[in-house]
């Protein structure tokens, strides 16, 4: 079974602060695949990056980045210098190679940035 | 840019009614799904479409949910008799290819009184 765990409920930052979401997954396939996605207060869910386990390589879009870790199971995301906008829910998710790419989520974290 | 749209955006019911979520992916994907959100609590895995059957499905799709394609764009999602615990945010996501991203629609917000 797939398991991602986002211990971190809610963060509270003020604006240019730099924060990072933790993100924790099980799995026992060997070829999967991980995602975040943001949930602004409007309630969409916006997609904002995918990174397959075969690729380790960090990942740097503006102000977001990310650093896998595949021996701690870790794909954790950061942002630089956060803005009041960057404020909503973030989601985990975790998809196998096989099957039909379903999506197994964490419980989110909820960021919080205040002028 | 091509998005996945959902109607209504809500919908309140009476419990033991029914309610149909419609959903239209992008034109040209061909995997769809249903994920459900209840009210501040992580989405959930309800269903996959694909080649007009059902491909997954998880425990909380039981015999009450129904999905379909009926056209060349809407895919519905159908709840027979509806419950208190049915009231979520039901998300409509569809994919051009596996392991590519789902790309999401807003949301149909389901209220059962």
């Amino acid at each position: 079974a797939q398991k991602v765990t986002q211990a971190q409920t809610e963060i509270s930052v003020v604006e240019k602060e730099d924060v990072t979401l933790d993100c924790v997954y099980e799995t026992r396939d060997t070829t999967y695949y991980l995602f975040w996605y943001k949930q602004p207060p409007s309630g969409e869910l916006v997609f904002l990056i995918r990174r397959n386990s075969f690729d380790e390589q960090n990942e740097i879009s503006g102000r977001y980045s990310w650093n896998f870790q595949k021996s701690t199971s870790s794909f954790n995301f950061t942002i630089t210098a956060s803005q009041v906008v960057d404020s909503a829910v973030y989601f985990c998710a975790l998809s196998s190679y096989s099957g039909y790419s379903t999506l197994t989520f964490g419980k989110g974290t909820m960021l919080l940035v205040s002028p | 840019e091509p998005e996945v749209t959902q109607t209504p955006s809500h919908q309140v019911t009476q419990m033991g009614q029914e309610v149909i979520l419609r959903c239209v992916p992008i034109s040209n994907h061909l995997y769809f799904y249903w994920y459900r959100q209840i009210l501040g609590q992580k989405v959930e895995f309800l269903v996959s479409f694909y080649n007009n059957e059902i491909s997954e499905k998880s425990e909380i799709f039981d015999d009450q949910f129904s999905v379909e394609r009926p056209d060349g764009s809407n895919f519905t999602l159908k709840i027979r008799s509806t419950k208190l615990e049915d009231s979520a945010m039901y998300f409509c996501a569809s994919t051009g290819t596996l392991s590519a991203e789902q790309f999401f629609g807003p949301g149909t917000r389901l209220t059962v009184l």
